[in-house]
Protein backbone atom coordinates (compact mmCIF):
# COMPACT_ATOMS: atom_id res chain seq x y z
CA UNK A 1 0.00 0.00 0.00
CA UNK A 2 1.48 3.50 -0.68
CA UNK A 3 0.35 7.11 0.34
CA UNK A 4 -2.82 7.73 2.36
CA UNK A 5 -5.39 4.77 2.76
CA UNK A 6 -8.76 4.93 4.39
CA UNK A 7 -11.75 2.58 5.05
CA UNK A 8 -14.38 2.01 4.92
CA UNK A 9 -15.16 3.70 1.56
CA UNK A 10 -18.75 3.96 1.86
CA UNK A 11 -20.73 3.91 5.39
CA UNK A 12 -24.63 4.23 5.83
CA UNK A 13 -25.40 4.13 9.59
CA UNK A 14 -28.78 4.80 11.76
CA UNK A 15 -28.54 7.74 14.28
CA UNK A 16 -28.29 5.31 17.35
CA UNK A 17 -25.43 3.37 16.09
CA UNK A 18 -21.06 3.29 16.43
CA UNK A 19 -18.62 3.35 13.91
CA UNK A 20 -15.40 3.67 13.59
CA UNK A 21 -13.40 4.99 10.07
CA UNK A 22 -9.91 4.30 9.93
CA UNK A 23 -7.18 6.12 8.14
CA UNK A 24 -3.61 4.92 7.43
CA UNK A 25 -0.35 6.48 5.93
CA UNK A 26 2.56 5.19 4.70
CA UNK A 27 4.78 8.39 3.82
CA UNK A 28 6.36 8.76 7.14
CA UNK A 29 4.84 11.86 8.03
CA UNK A 30 4.78 13.22 11.32
CA UNK A 31 1.00 14.82 10.97
CA UNK A 32 -2.05 13.39 10.41
CA UNK A 33 -5.59 15.37 10.05
CA UNK A 34 -9.35 15.02 9.55
CA UNK A 35 -11.49 16.88 7.50
CA UNK A 36 -15.20 16.85 6.39
CA UNK A 37 -16.28 17.70 2.99
CA UNK A 38 -20.11 18.91 2.65
CA UNK A 39 -21.57 19.68 -1.02
CA UNK A 40 -20.66 23.23 -2.04
CA UNK A 41 -18.63 23.77 1.30
CA UNK A 42 -15.23 24.45 1.98
CA UNK A 43 -13.14 21.45 3.41
CA UNK A 44 -13.62 21.85 7.29
CA UNK A 45 -10.64 20.78 9.13
CA UNK A 46 -11.63 18.86 12.19
CA UNK A 47 -8.73 17.44 14.39
CA UNK A 48 -4.81 17.14 13.88
CA UNK A 49 -2.44 15.18 15.49
CA UNK A 50 1.13 15.61 14.96
CA UNK A 51 3.39 12.62 16.83
CA UNK A 52 0.63 10.86 17.89
CA UNK A 53 -0.82 14.20 20.40
CA UNK A 54 -3.92 16.40 19.12
CA UNK A 55 -2.72 19.71 18.29
CA UNK A 56 -5.69 20.90 16.92
CA UNK A 57 -9.75 20.53 17.56
CA UNK A 58 -11.69 22.80 15.98
CA UNK A 59 -15.39 23.06 17.65
CA UNK A 60 -16.07 19.30 16.48
CA UNK A 61 -19.25 18.08 18.51
CA UNK A 62 -18.44 15.37 20.93
CA UNK A 63 -20.12 12.87 18.53
CA UNK A 64 -17.06 12.70 17.14
CA UNK A 65 -13.55 11.38 18.80
CA UNK A 66 -10.64 10.75 17.17
CA UNK A 67 -7.79 8.58 18.27
CA UNK A 68 -4.32 7.90 17.38
CA UNK A 69 -1.98 5.50 18.48
CA UNK A 70 0.85 5.89 16.43
CA UNK A 71 2.07 7.90 13.90
CA UNK A 72 0.68 6.03 10.39
CA UNK A 73 -2.71 5.02 12.06
CA UNK A 74 -5.80 7.77 12.81
CA UNK A 75 -9.40 6.87 13.71
CA UNK A 76 -12.35 8.51 13.98
CA UNK A 77 -14.57 7.27 16.42
CA UNK A 78 -18.82 7.89 15.15
CA UNK A 79 -21.92 7.63 17.65
CA UNK A 80 -25.26 8.85 18.04
CA UNK A 81 -24.44 11.35 14.86
CA UNK A 82 -27.36 13.66 13.37
CA UNK A 83 -28.43 13.00 9.63
CA UNK A 84 -26.68 16.42 9.13
CA UNK A 85 -23.31 14.59 9.29
CA UNK A 86 -23.63 13.04 6.14
CA UNK A 87 -20.56 14.06 4.46
CA UNK A 88 -16.82 12.53 2.58
CA UNK A 89 -14.98 12.62 5.53
CA UNK A 90 -11.02 12.72 4.31
CA UNK A 91 -7.74 12.12 6.12
CA UNK A 92 -4.72 13.62 5.05
CA UNK A 93 -0.62 13.30 6.48
CA UNK A 94 1.72 15.86 5.87
CA UNK A 95 5.22 16.83 7.14
CA UNK A 96 5.26 19.64 9.86
CA UNK A 97 8.61 21.41 10.67
CA UNK A 98 8.57 23.14 13.98
CA UNK A 99 8.73 27.06 12.97
CA UNK A 100 8.29 26.50 9.34
CA UNK A 101 4.61 24.94 9.41
CA UNK A 102 2.79 22.12 7.94
CA UNK A 103 3.92 21.67 4.25
CA UNK A 104 1.40 19.63 1.68
CA UNK A 105 -1.18 17.41 2.71
CA UNK A 106 -1.69 14.16 1.05
CA UNK A 107 -5.09 12.80 0.98
CA UNK A 108 -6.62 9.43 1.10
CA UNK A 109 -9.51 8.63 -0.93
CA UNK A 110 -12.37 9.67 1.69
CA UNK A 111 -15.37 7.64 3.14
CA UNK A 112 -18.56 9.01 2.21
CA UNK A 113 -20.87 8.93 5.21
CA UNK A 114 -24.79 9.05 4.98
CA UNK A 115 -26.16 9.04 8.46
CA UNK A 116 -30.40 8.09 8.32
CA UNK B 1 -15.90 34.71 6.96
CA UNK B 2 -14.89 32.47 4.09
CA UNK B 3 -11.02 33.91 3.84
CA UNK B 4 -9.97 32.42 0.74
CA UNK B 5 -12.47 32.46 -2.16
CA UNK B 6 -12.71 30.48 -5.04
CA UNK B 7 -15.91 32.61 -7.01
CA UNK B 8 -15.97 30.74 -10.28
CA UNK B 9 -17.73 27.29 -9.46
CA UNK B 10 -17.35 26.18 -12.72
CA UNK B 11 -15.04 26.78 -15.90
CA UNK B 12 -15.45 25.04 -19.87
CA UNK B 13 -12.31 25.56 -21.76
CA UNK B 14 -11.59 23.80 -25.11
CA UNK B 15 -8.58 21.10 -25.20
CA UNK B 16 -5.26 22.80 -26.49
CA UNK B 17 -6.29 26.33 -25.30
CA UNK B 18 -5.21 27.90 -21.94
CA UNK B 19 -7.36 27.54 -18.52
CA UNK B 20 -7.01 29.76 -16.00
CA UNK B 21 -8.24 29.37 -12.20
CA UNK B 22 -8.28 31.87 -10.03
CA UNK B 23 -8.74 31.89 -6.35
CA UNK B 24 -8.77 35.04 -3.82
CA UNK B 25 -7.97 35.65 -0.15
CA UNK B 26 -7.91 37.70 2.88
CA UNK B 27 -5.44 37.16 5.39
CA UNK B 28 -2.28 38.88 4.40
CA UNK B 29 -0.39 36.59 6.71
CA UNK B 30 -1.05 33.60 5.04
CA UNK B 31 2.78 32.00 4.03
CA UNK B 32 2.32 29.59 1.62
CA UNK B 33 -0.37 28.59 -1.28
CA UNK B 34 -1.62 25.90 -2.53
CA UNK B 35 -3.22 23.84 -5.57
CA UNK B 36 -4.89 21.03 -5.66
CA UNK B 37 -6.65 18.61 -8.19
CA UNK B 38 -9.48 16.29 -6.77
CA UNK B 39 -11.34 13.36 -9.22
CA UNK B 40 -14.58 12.19 -8.31
CA UNK B 41 -14.56 9.28 -5.48
CA UNK B 42 -11.16 10.08 -4.52
CA UNK B 43 -9.07 12.89 -2.59
CA UNK B 44 -7.90 15.66 -3.60
CA UNK B 45 -4.29 15.49 -5.08
CA UNK B 46 -1.26 18.14 -4.55
CA UNK B 47 -0.64 19.31 -7.62
CA UNK B 48 1.78 23.10 -7.14
CA UNK B 49 2.21 25.05 -4.56
CA UNK B 50 4.16 28.78 -4.13
CA UNK B 51 5.69 30.43 -1.12
CA UNK B 52 4.12 34.24 -0.35
CA UNK B 53 8.07 35.21 -0.95
CA UNK B 54 7.61 34.65 -4.82
CA UNK B 55 5.34 35.74 -7.87
CA UNK B 56 5.43 32.52 -9.92
CA UNK B 57 6.51 29.25 -10.03
CA UNK B 58 5.82 26.50 -12.75
CA UNK B 59 5.70 22.63 -13.08
CA UNK B 60 5.50 21.42 -16.48
CA UNK B 61 2.09 22.65 -18.18
CA UNK B 62 0.74 24.46 -14.56
CA UNK B 63 2.04 27.85 -13.49
CA UNK B 64 0.71 29.51 -10.46
CA UNK B 65 0.79 33.38 -10.39
CA UNK B 66 0.91 35.13 -6.68
CA UNK B 67 0.07 39.00 -6.33
CA UNK B 68 0.19 39.74 -2.91
CA UNK B 69 -0.83 43.44 -3.12
CA UNK B 70 -4.14 42.34 -4.65
CA UNK B 71 -4.28 38.92 -2.63
CA UNK B 72 -4.61 37.02 -5.67
CA UNK B 73 -3.69 33.71 -6.86
CA UNK B 74 -4.43 31.81 -10.46
CA UNK B 75 -3.45 28.74 -11.69
CA UNK B 76 -2.84 28.43 -15.40
CA UNK B 77 -2.83 25.40 -17.10
CA UNK B 78 -1.15 25.21 -20.74
CA UNK B 79 -2.17 23.48 -23.00
CA UNK B 80 -5.24 21.76 -21.65
CA UNK B 81 -6.09 18.45 -21.52
CA UNK B 82 -9.02 16.51 -21.07
CA UNK B 83 -7.58 14.80 -18.39
CA UNK B 84 -7.49 17.69 -17.12
CA UNK B 85 -11.20 18.19 -16.17
CA UNK B 86 -11.61 17.92 -12.33
CA UNK B 87 -12.44 19.89 -9.47
CA UNK B 88 -9.39 22.68 -8.64
CA UNK B 89 -8.99 23.90 -4.59
CA UNK B 90 -6.98 26.16 -3.74
CA UNK B 91 -5.50 26.52 -0.02
CA UNK B 92 -3.37 28.73 2.19
CA UNK B 93 -0.94 28.03 4.95
CA UNK B 94 -1.73 29.64 8.20
CA UNK B 95 1.85 30.47 9.45
CA UNK B 96 3.31 28.16 12.06
CA UNK B 97 0.40 26.10 12.77
CA UNK B 98 -1.05 23.12 11.24
CA UNK B 99 -4.20 25.28 9.52
CA UNK B 100 -4.82 25.24 5.46
CA UNK B 101 -7.84 27.22 4.98
CA UNK B 102 -9.38 26.05 1.49
CA UNK B 103 -12.14 27.40 -1.29
CA UNK B 104 -14.62 25.52 -2.53
CA UNK B 105 -13.48 24.60 -5.37
CA UNK B 106 -13.96 25.33 -9.10
CA UNK B 107 -15.13 22.64 -11.41
CA UNK B 108 -12.94 22.54 -14.82
CA UNK B 109 -14.11 20.89 -18.05
CA UNK B 110 -12.14 20.50 -20.85
CA UNK B 111 -13.86 19.71 -23.91
CA UNK B 112 -11.92 17.56 -26.50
Amino acid sequence: ETGVTQTPRHLVMGMTNKKSLKCEQHLGHNAMYWYKQSAKKPLELMFVYSLEERVENNSVPSRFSPECPNSSHLFLHLHTLQPEDSALYLCASSQYAVGQGAYEQYFGPGTRLTVT
Amino acid sequence: DQQVKQNSPSLSVQEGRISILNCDYTNSMFDYFLWYKKYPAEGPTFLISISSIKDKNEDGRFTVFLNKSAKHLSLHIVPSQPGDSAVYFCAASVPGTYKYIFGTGTRLKVLA
